[in-house]
């Protein structure tokens, strides 16, 4: 199996600044991590992820980095708007049949 | 035109009464999932799937079965509905032979038991 941590839980920046969401896996055979972004009252969508062939992936306003060596990734979202307020998952996968493993989510809150 | 779909979106049984809960996929895939959803917990998985005729026990299945009577369709029951599954229920669907382990979700179902 797979447990995942992520931190924080709830995440406070202002418009225009930039956000950072961190987690942990123990798994080393996990090879693909990606992150879901869920708006209230909708179901969790994907929105960026990363294989373990790769440290960093970038779309639009969204970052990945993974470090393997830590079993540590994170998403980093630059120039915060309102409407990335949301709760975020990350998630890892360690098995070909497709099972991943949710972190608790962070509720990321974008202040204008 | 949605991909996975979940019927009921809400619910709300009596304790001790039997519910079932539907997901249908047009997606093509082999695997289904049901999560749960709470504050504080994330998405936990009770049950999934890899194929028609397949079910298999996720991290919290106590309480639940699973049904998987054709590829496009997985339900979740419960026998004896308790509070404690007052809850938002998600059903996926996913493939590993495509995009590595990427899960697609239904809206979600809301299911208060009173």
């Amino acid at each position: 199996g797979e447990q995942v941590e992520q931190l924080p839980s709830i995440l406070r920046v202002q418009e225009g600044s930039s956000a950072s969401i961190n987690c942990t896996y123990e798994n080393s055979a996990s090879n693909y991590f990606p992150w879901y972004k869920q708006e209230p009252g909708e179901n969790p969508k994907l929105i960026i992820d990363i294989r373990s062939n790769m440290e960093r992936k970038q779309t639009q306003g969204l970052i990945v980095l993974l470090d393997k060596k830590a079993k540590r990734f994170s998403l980093h979202i630059t120039d915060t708007q309102p409407g990335d307020s949301a709760m975020y998952f990350c998630a890892a996968s360690v098995d070909s049949n497709n099972r991943i493993f949710f972190g608790d989510g962070t509720q990321l809150v974008v202040k204008p | 035109e949605a991909a996975v779909t979940q019927s009921p979106r809400n619910k709300v049984a009596v304790t001790g009464g039997k519910v079932t809960l539907s997901c249908n996929q047009t997606n093509n895939h082999n695997n289904m999932y049901w999560y749960r959803q709470d504050t504080g917990h994330g998405l936990r998985l009770i049950h999934y799937s890899y194929g028609a005729g397949s079910t298999e026990k996720g991290d919290i299945p106590d309480g639940y079965k699973a049904s998987r009577p054709s590829q496009e369709n997985f339900s979740l029951i419960l026998e004896l509905a308790t509070p404690s599954q007052t809850s938002v229920y998600f059903c996926a669907s996913g493939d590993p032979g495509g995009n590595y382990a990427e899960q697609f979700f239904g809206p979600g179902t809301r299911l208060t038991v009173l």
